[in-house]
């Protein structure tokens, strides 16, 4: 089954202490970004890649890390998590970056810093 | 600046009825127009893709509308179920950046469906 797989589903962590949020798809996709969701400010996104190695800003990426060593993963990483990443994120990956086929979504990581 | 705003922010509405979602979008130039459904705590799924040659497309009960002159879309829901209860987000595809802010997202409207 075509997918994007993220974990943890879940995380409650303290503020300062690394994380990383695992991503991974099984399409062979070249383009993957992240995303985070907050309450009546939609998608924003964080960070994008456009292949192996290429990595680049998106909006919001203060705060956040990424990575592309294969073309399947994309892990995020948060430094030093502070309570003001506590969101919903998303992983997407697709074809090409305008999404003509579509983006496929994971099911979200619900992060909450305290 | 790109854009894509929609309204209602949330809709309820009584299982059986029909209803209307309104996308309105300023990006430029545009490539094409997505409607995801979005249940809560899970990631969007797409439902219909617009391009700007096309006016009209079905999935099933939803049938989405785009009007590429006035740059509005509409999705409306037939005859809507529980299980249409979720998120609607309006994506919009385009810009001058392939990258970065290839897409542009609405905030989504927030779709309850009561028995």
């Amino acid at each position: 089954e075509a997918q994007v797989t993220q974990n943890p589903r879940y995380l409650i962590t303290v503020t300062g202490k690394k994380l990383t949020v695992t991503c991974s798809q099984n399409m062979n996709h070249e383009y993957m970004s992240w995303y985070r969701q907050d309450p009546g400010l939609g998608l924003r996104q964080i960070y994008y890649s456009m292949n192996v190695e290429v990595t680049d800003k998106g909006d919001v990426p203060e705060g956040y890390k990424v990575s592309r060593k294969e073309k399947r993963n994309f892990p995020l990483i948060l430094e030093s998590p502070s309570p003001n990443q506590t969101s919903l994120y998303f992983c997407a990956s697709s074809k090409s970056p305008r999404g003509r086929d579509g983006y496929t979504f994971g099911s979200g990581t619900r992060l909450t810093v305290v | 600046k790109n854009q894509v705003e929609q309204s209602p922010q949330s809709l309820i509405i009584l299982e059986g009825k029909n209803c209307t979602l309104q996308c309105n979008y300023t990006v430029s130039p545009f490539s094409n127009l997505r409607w995801y459904k979005q249940d809560t705590g899970r990631g969007p799924v797409s439902l219909t893709i617009m391009t700007f040659s096309e006016n009209t497309k079905s999935n099933g009960r939803y049938t989405a509308t785009l009007d590429a002159d006035t740059k509005q879309s509409s999705l409306h829901i037939t005859a809507s179920q529980l299980s249409d209860s979720a998120s609607y987000i309006c994506v919009v595809s385009g810009g001058m950046d392939t990258g970065r802010r290839a897409l542009t997202f609405g905030s989504g409207t927030r779709l309850q469906v009561q028995p």
